[in-house]
């Protein structure tokens, strides 16, 4: 069965700052893997996704992920932080055998400080 | 072109009460994904409707189903109510293959009182 661990329930970084956001997954075959955003009151949006290929993913907004197969890992990063990065982020695996199934983790919630 | 559409968007039941949530796709897209978020937690695969079949379905009893019609919109039906159902249902419609997009809607939230 597939599992994401989101290790940090929230974080604070100061506007400018550089923020990473950990992930780690559970899944057996090669993973499709996710990075969504979710701000207050909205749905969720696509920062960014893996399947195949360059193992250093670019995203909208900014943020790049990294996927290390040896660590089970899909770090999200942002070299600067702006305030209207506040907000939820959930990491999220799927599998092609699994149709459109997400299993996401239980997400980070990101303070922006000024 | 307008994005994922869900009513109502509040919703408040009492226990044992049943409730029908709605959702329209993007145009074009024919598969349809419902998930149960509950508060401080990640979202949680429901059921998946492709060309109006089940696809998927999650871990959830059988009081939860769903539906599929020929213009691709959903319900997601949930019968005999609990506290524990109050959630925030999003709906995320794509093409079919999981290498799409899945593109979520704004959500409806239910309580359960």
């Amino acid at each position: 069965a597939q599992s994401v661990t989101q290790p940090d329930i929230h974080i604070t970084v100061s506007e400018g700052a550089s923020l990473e956001l950990r992930c780690n997954y559970s899944y057996g075959a090669t993973p499709y893997l996710f990075w969504y955003v979710q701000s207050p009151g909205q749905g969720l949006q696509l920062l960014l996704k893996y399947f195949s290929g360059d193992t250093l993913v670019q995203g909208i907004k900014g943020f790049e992920a990294e996927f290390k197969r040896s660590q089970s890992s899909f770090n999200l990063r942002k070299p600067s932080v702006h305030w209207s990065d506040a907000a939820e982020y959930f990491c999220a695996v799927g599998a092609q055998a699994a149709g459109n199934k997400l299993t996401f983790g239980g997400g980070t919630r990101v303070l922006v400080k000024p | 072109d307008a994005g994922v559409t869900q009513s109502p968007t509040h919703l408040i039941k009492t226990r044992g009460q049943h409730v029908t949530l709605r959702c329209s796709p993007i145009s074009g897209h024919k598969s349809v994904s419902w998930y149960q978020q509950v508060l401080g937690q990640g979202p949680q695969f429901i059921f998946q409707y492709y060309e109006k079949e089940e696809r998927g379905r999650g871990n959830f009893p059988d009081r939860f189903s769903a539906r599929q019609f020929p213009n691709y919109s959903s319900e997601l039906n949930v019968n005999a109510l609990l506290l524990g159902d109050s959630a925030l249902y999003l709906c995320a419609s794509s093409l079919f293959s999981i290498q799409e997009t899945q593109y979520f809607g704004p959500g409806t939230r239910l309580l359960v009182l």
